[in-house]
């Protein structure tokens, strides 16, 4: 059981480039998350999935889309990145029951833009 | 959505309870009070959310207030391992969309 697993680690990108952040976790969750985190600041949430075949926008989304492959999988797309999106990467998921919320993070994706 | 406070930094000695408040005064009556902690350049980890009653896990115990405006979360023997950001977080949606504030710094000196 790997829980949430997230690549690349690393990424340098030119302005204007494009890549995807991939995530998978293998907990049989419902929903999933994408946020980034700049340095020194808290988490901010850019995308999430509240079940397979939906997305919706969080706090951050100008500059991402995202696609929610299927139950396992929930991928991030940068089409044209800038500087102001170097930052850490961090997917999660959860399992929705009534009472419980618990996140589970993968371990990030180090963006640098140049 | 209910926001929460919290101190932007504390220090703690290694071996000591430590003591986190954490102020959400607009809570609604059906919003758990949840918290997460990061140690550096790693994924935040789960330690503990309740509602109205007081909660312990083998990680830590949650103490909420009667009238739910604030909690505390206490790490009972902080270990150097202890140190991290500590987020304390309020439910903001029905299916559990958190929202991170900027944490408490928590150091733990030998």
């Amino acid at each position: 059981n790997a829980g949430v697993t997230q690549t690349p680690k690393f990424q340098v990108l030119k302005t204007g480039q494009s890549m995807t952040l991939q995530c998978a976790q293998d907990m049989n969750h419902n929903s999933m998350y994408w946020y980034r985190q700049d340095p020194g600041m808290g988490l901010r949430l850019i995308y999430y999935s509240a079940s397979e075949g939906t997305t919706d926008k969080g706090e951050v989304p100008n500059g991402y889309n995202v696609s929610r492959l299927n139950k396992r999988e929930f991928s991030l797309r940068l089409e044209s990145a800038a500087p102001s999106q170097t930052s850490v990467y961090f997917c999660a998921s959860h399992v929705r029951a009534l009472s419980s919320y618990e996140q589970y993070f993968g371990p990030g994706t180090r963006l640098t833009v140049t | 959505d209910a926001k929460t406070t919290q101190p932007p930094s504390m220090d703690c000695a290694e071996g000591r309870a430590a003591n986190l408040p954490c102020n959400h005064s607009t809570i609604s009556g059906n919003e758990y009070v949840y918290w997460y902690r990061q140690i550096h350049s790693q994924g935040p980890q789960y330690i503990i959310h309740g509602l109205k009653n007081n909660e312990t896990n083998e990680m830590a115990s949650l103490i909420i207030t009667e009238d739910r405006k604030s909690s505390t979360l206490i790490l009972p023997h902080a270990t150097l391992r202890d140190t991290a950001v500590y987020y304390c977080i309020v439910r903001t949606d029905s299916w559990g969309k958190f929202q991170f504030g900027a944490g408490t710094q928590v150091v733990v000196t030998p």
